[in-house]
């Protein structure tokens, strides 16, 4: 269990609302992110923290943001929510070692927009 | 740039085969690690195997093995004997070490395993 909880695990929203994922970790790690889970894609990377305060795009960060005030928060922002934004998201860290850097997930969060 | 390329959407094998699971990759790092995440039909993603690119041995953890082919830029999953909660989706994965914050995702392949 490498300590990783995401909220809401389900949430269902109307296009043009605000929408904030959250991601908390217990095991204080530097490295958190953020990626959505689409059929046929994979994972693809939306925003990463490397530490407080410090975070960096990834390849589809439009229509995205994150902030991370503390080491064990890292959230996900949508602004105004699209039908495009509609997925299965998944908050990660690294757990390994440094020769590793395996990730670890949390359970998924799935956002339906309507 | 990095690219992940799973070419099995689905794939079936008779419980206590072995099954094969392509990916390749294709980087201009010359340091990087490839991975292999199951994700059962729960949702969750699993870690199974890490394979470093400098690493001469072909990677094992339990019934998993990575068949490691550098020149090919081939990193194929093994699963020996399979069983029935071996049914998953697996997911290849490549990241730079000297740049973990970098991962790279294949687009999947669905192995269901028939009794």
């Amino acid at each position: 269990d490498a300590g990783i909880t995401q909220s809401p695990r389900h949430k269902v929203t109307e296009t043009g609302t605000p929408v904030t994922l959250r991601c908390h970790q217990t095991e204080n790690h530097r490295y958190m992110y953020w990626y959505r889970q689409d059929p046929g894609h994979g994972l693809r990377l939306i925003h990463y923290s490397y530490g407080v305060k410090d975070t960096d795009k990834g390849e589809v960060s439009d229509g995205y943001s994150v902030s991370r005030s503390k080491t064990e928060d890292f959230l996900l922002t949508l602004e105004s929510a699209t039908s495009s934004q509609t997925s299965v998201y998944f908050c990660a860290i690294t757990g390994g070692g440094v020769n590793t850097g395996e990730l670890f997930f949390g359970e998924g969060s799935r956002l339906t927009v309507l | 740039a990095q690219k992940i390329t799973q070419t099995q959407p689905g794939m079936f094998v008779q419980e206590k085969e072995a099954v094969t699971l392509d990916c390749t990759y294709d980087t201009s790092d010359q340091s990087y690690g490839l991975f292999w995440y199951k994700q059962p039909s729960s949702g969750e993603m699993i870690f199974l195997i890490y394979q470093g690119s400098y690493d001469e041995q072909n990677a094992t953890e339990g019934r998993y093995s990575l068949n490691f082919q550098k020149a090919r830029k081939s990193a194929n999953l093994v699963i020996s004997a399979s069983q029935l909660g071996d049914s998953a989706m697996y997911f290849c994965a490549m990241s730079p070490t000297y740049n973990f914050n970098k991962f790279y995702f294949g687009s999947g392949t669905k192995l269901n395993v028939k009794p």
